[in-house]
């Protein structure tokens, strides 16, 4: 089975702070994805790797920035971290994507849940 | 509004009833996929349908899918305490790597 691991389940961290979250899976999927779940809002992607050192946006990047130096690693960089970034992240890794080859399953990590007081 | 919109927001029932949540959509779609979120954890994938699909089964889980409403419903037959999780939509539009994910479907079910 894919296994999707992240670094930590909670996280603490004060305003102005710079804060990584890793993800790691272990199945050499290509693509990795990261999102943000709030109440009343969902899933929102944050960004997307879809190979080593390649990123692109998703729809809310501001604030954020990412890192994928090795495949099985992808990293998500809060450079100044502020109390509206306080969420649920959640990564995720597929073999191919939605639209484009449409095997794809989407693997979840157990999230990571960030408080920034 | 956003694509893949769940609907109820939220359900209860008894065990042994079944649940059916729908989820409508607004672009062409590759695929739908439905997901279950256990209480603050990830997500986990339950099925896909594909857009020339039109029903799926996998153990108690049927899926249909309706491309000229741009809707999908999960039924979930003889409902279990453990089935209680928050239910997702997520959609693949033709030609974008986005998977779009609903707002989700609480489902509570009393044992």
């Amino acid at each position: 089975d894919v296994k999707v691991t992240q670094s930590s389940r909670y996280l603490v961290k004060r305003t102005g702070e710079k804060v990584f979250l890793e993800c790691v899976q272990d199945m050499d999927h290509e693509n990795m994805f990261w999102y943000r779940q709030d109440p009343g809002l969902g899933l929102r992607l944050i960004y997307f790797s879809y190979d080593v050192k390649m990123k692109e946006k998703g729809d809310i990047p501001e604030g954020y920035s990412v890192s994928r130096e090795k495949k099985e690693r992808f990293s998500l960089i809060l450079e100044s971290a502020s109390t509206n970034q306080t969420s649920m992240y959640l990564c995720a890794s597929s073999l191919g994507l939605a639209g484009l080859r449409g095997t794809d399953t989407q693997y979840f990590g157990p999230g990571t849940r960030l408080t920034v007081l | 509004s956003q694509q893949g919109e769940e609907d109820p927001q939220a359900l209860s029932i008894q065990e042994g009833e079944n649940a059916t949540m729908n989820c409508s959509y607004k672009t062409s779609i590759n695929n739908l996929q439905w997901y279950r979120q256990n209480s603050g954890r990830g997500l986990v994938h339950l099925i896909l349908i594909r857009s020339n699909e039109r029903e799926k089964h996998s153990g108690r889980l049927r899926v249909t899918l309706d491309t000229s409403k741009k809707s999908s419903s999960l039924l979930i037959t003889a409902s279990r305490a453990a089935d209680t999780a928050s239910y997702f939509c997520a959609t693949g539009p033709l030609g974008t790597y986005k998977y779009i994910f609903g707002t989700g479907t609480r489902l509570k079910v009393l044992a």
